[in-house]
């Protein structure tokens, strides 16, 4: 069990426009999902912690109207890059925790390159 | 606060040789700590955690990692390591004080040679 995917996998896109990623929870409730930026051969940075039904929680210098991150069910958060550019071309990763019931352990999401062009 | 820190951006060994990737950790509070593999293009796999019980962990794929608390370190190691154990592995640290962050280290690619 604890099972996370991603959707796309893959994204090109052409500066300004926007993209939406799906992070999705397959077998289990994920009260928190987290969404992570990383760029090559670097680990990964923390972008937000989004809760189902409220407000994300931004890292200092992520640019919340930017990066939109919606968390409508306990099975899913989307991640929309509005305004795309070129800079924003990197690795996005989430992931969705069960908690402290169990052991704060977060659970990943395969990935999604985006790339703007 | 809390802080991880891996020793080492790449770390090179023989098939069949040992593996021990370093992790040293910061925290306030008593911690969890994590080892990530993530392989290119991937998203990141647990290979074991410490959540204050056994100090002596052992994950997936014949890893181990132990917890010493008076050095404040969780180094990874294997006793033999495979071609297919080349890949990026991350150390990450969180507490067990409700939901909390985690911080990752910065990674260390380990690059197996036949």
């Amino acid at each position: 069990g604890a099972v996370v995917s991603q959707h796309p996998s893959r994204v090109i896109c052409k500066s300004g426009t926007s993209v939406k990623i799906e992070c999705r929870s397959l077998d289990f409730q994920a009260t928190t999902m987290f969404w992570y930026r990383q760029f090559p051969k670097q680990s990964l940075m923390l972008m937000a912690t989004s809760n189902e039904g409220s407000k994300a929680t931004y890292e200092q210098g992520v640019e919340k109207d930017k990066f939109l991150i919606n968390h409508a069910s306990l099975t899913l958060s989307t991640l929309t890059v509005t305004s795309a550019h070129p800079e924003d071309s990197s690795f996005y990763i989430c992931s969705a925790g069960k908690g402290l019931a169990g052991g704060n352990e977060q659970f990943f999401g395969p990935g999604t390159r985006l790339t703007v062009l | 606060a809390q802080s991880v820190t891996q020793l080492g951006s790449h770390v090179s060994v023989s098939e069949g040789a040992l593996v021990l990737l370093r992790c040293n950790y910061s925290s306030s509070v008593p911690p969890y700590l994590f080892w990530y593999v993530q392989y290119p293009n991937q998203g990141l796999q647990l290979l074991l955690k410490y959540t204050s019980a056994a100090t002596l962990v052992k994950g997936i794929n014949g890893f181990e990692a132990e917890f010493k608390k008076s050095e404040t370190s969780f180094h990874l190691t294997k006793p033999s390591a495979h071609m297919s154990d080349a890949a990026e592995y991350f150390c990450a640290v969180t507490t067990n004080s409700g939901y909390s962050t985690l911080t990752f280290g910065k990674g260390t690619m380990l690059l197996v040679s036949p």
